[in-house]
């Protein structure tokens, strides 16, 4: 799978967007975009996917560049509860769910009141 | 969205004993699991993946017969830390595929005293 950069930390006031980046420079034509998030203590949780789209659902927007090498998370207005650590995840998508998820180190988004 | 649990969410046992986690699927059919670790300030690494009716398969560096996987059915899987120590005192998150996702447990707390 190949691997993502983010920041390691972001803060956000509440009400406003918080837009997280992820680089992936070296992603493949068959491997795909997710996020995850995990707020403290608690088991990660999917947010949404992508191939080179843009999509959107009840959480979050995910755009990603025409090149793909690059995406960004949109949580349209962010809330004290959406303060988590959020993982950019790259993976073929084909697998299903078949292979294990190799987290990296992620993005501590910080909502303030 | 589908639900994984675990239980116990948190247990505490003196070195030298074992301690066995449960990893339920309840409301879909898993044919995979699989079992994370994360110790703290740390990212979630995977340990090995549980297939229903066979062995598990670990990941380079977990020894197989300190962390005991059982897969019997298609809704349970159950990690078993054998012979505890301090260093093994973590956060054990299991997830479960179903329809193409994983989708997370909440997580054990683990504190080997």
């Amino acid at each position: 799978d190949a691997k993502t950069t983010q920041p390691p930390s972001m803060d956000c006031a509440e009400g406003r967007a918080a837009n997280l980046p992820c680089n992936h420079s070296t992603i493949s034509g068959n491997e795909y975009v997710y996020w995850y998030r995990q707020i403290h203590s608690q088991g990660p949780q999917y947010i949404i996917h992508g191939l080179k789209n843009n999509e959107t659902n009840e959480m979050a927007s995910l755009i990603i560049t025409e090149d793909r090498k690059s995406s960004t998370l949109i949580l349209p207005h962010a809330t004290l509860r959406d303060t988590a650590v959020y993982y950019c995840i790259v993976r073929v998508a084909s697998k299903g769910g078949a292979d294990g998820l190799t987290f990296g180190k992620g993005t501590h988004l910080i909502i303030q009141p | 969205g589908a639900v994984v649990s675990q239980h116990p969410s948190r247990v505490i046992c003196k070195s030298g004993t074992s301690v066995k986690i449960e990893c339920r699927s309840l409301d879909f059919q898993a044919t995979t699991m699989f079992w994370y670790r994360q110790f703290p300030k740390q990212s979630l690494m995977l340990m090995a993946t549980s297939n229903e009716g066979s062995k598990a398969t670990y990941e380079q560096g977990v020894e197989k017969d300190k962390f005991l996987i059982n897969h019997a059915s298609l809704t349970l899987s159950t990690l078993t830390v054998t012979s505890a120590h301090p260093e093994d005192s973590s956060f054990y998150i299991c997830s479960a595929t179903g329809l193409n996702e994983q989708y997370f447990g909440p997580g054990t707390r683990l504190t080997v005293t």
